[in-house]
């Protein structure tokens, strides 16, 4: 079965400062995609970035980059020119490809602090 | 824009009480989803359906039920709450395919007494 880990549960960065989010995964399969959520306090969970497994090019989304490792497993998300909107809990998330496999896999966040 | 609804954003329950929780999108997706997020354990997948009448369980059923009766609605049910219940629930709809983004509801945070 898949499985997401997110080894940090809380992570502080200095406003303006780049931080770096951890995440891995484990799966059989060869194909799949890897999504980073972002859940601000009390607000709708909404997508940060997406990454397919075959592209070997990192996803970037403005100060959004990712940092994927296939043959480690690793899915880190990089947030440059932290915001003070950027606080909040993230999830990273899992789908594999095969047919008929609906489920996504969800971490269990880190909780993102922005320090003015 | 996608717009998830979910009927309420603070429920207060009595222990044995059935309960239900409503969940509309307005984009016809496909895929419609229910999920439990609880502090430290993250999203955990109740129950999921890929089309009208039709339901999947997820990784943790047990105490729930679900009805897709309409394209755009996907209802959770506790058939008799229980205090362990007690959460928040997101649901969550996307197009078919497996990259496809998800869209998220508010979130109804449910407590049961």
């Amino acid at each position: 079965a898949q499985t997401v880990t997110q080894s940090q549960p809380e992570m502080s960065v200095q406003e303006a400062e780049t931080v770096t989010l951890s995440c891995t995964y484990d799966t059989s399969e060869s194909d799949y995609y890897l999504f980073w959520y972002k859940q601000p306090p009390s607000r709708q969970m909404i997508l940060v970035i997406r990454q397919e497994a075959y592209k070997q090019q990192n996803a970037t989304e403005n100060r959004f980059s990712v940092n994927f490792q296939k043959a480690a497993k690793s899915f880190s998300l990089k947030i440059s020119d932290s915001q003070l909107g950027d606080a909040a809990m993230y999830f990273c998330a899992y789908r594999g490809s095969t047919s008929g496999t609906y489920k996504y896999i969800f971490g269990t966040g880190t909780r993102l602090k922005v320090l003015a | 824009d996608v717009k998830v609804t979910q009927s309420s954003r603070y429920l207060v329950k009595r222990t044995g009480e059935k309960v239900f929780l409503e969940c509309v999108q307005d984009m016809d997706h496909e895929n419609m989803f229910w999920y439990r997020q609880d502090p430290g354990l993250g999203l955990r997948l109740i129950y999921f359906s890929y089309d009208v009448k039709m339901k999947e369980k997820g990784d943790i059923p047990e105490g729930y039920s679900v009805s897709r009766e309409k394209k755009e609605r996907f209802s959770l049910i506790l058939e008799s709450a229980s205090t362990n219940q007690t959460s928040m629930y997101l649901c969550a709809s996307s197009t078919a395919g497996a990259g496809t983004e998800q869209f998220f509801g508010p979130g109804t945070r449910l407590t049961v007494l």
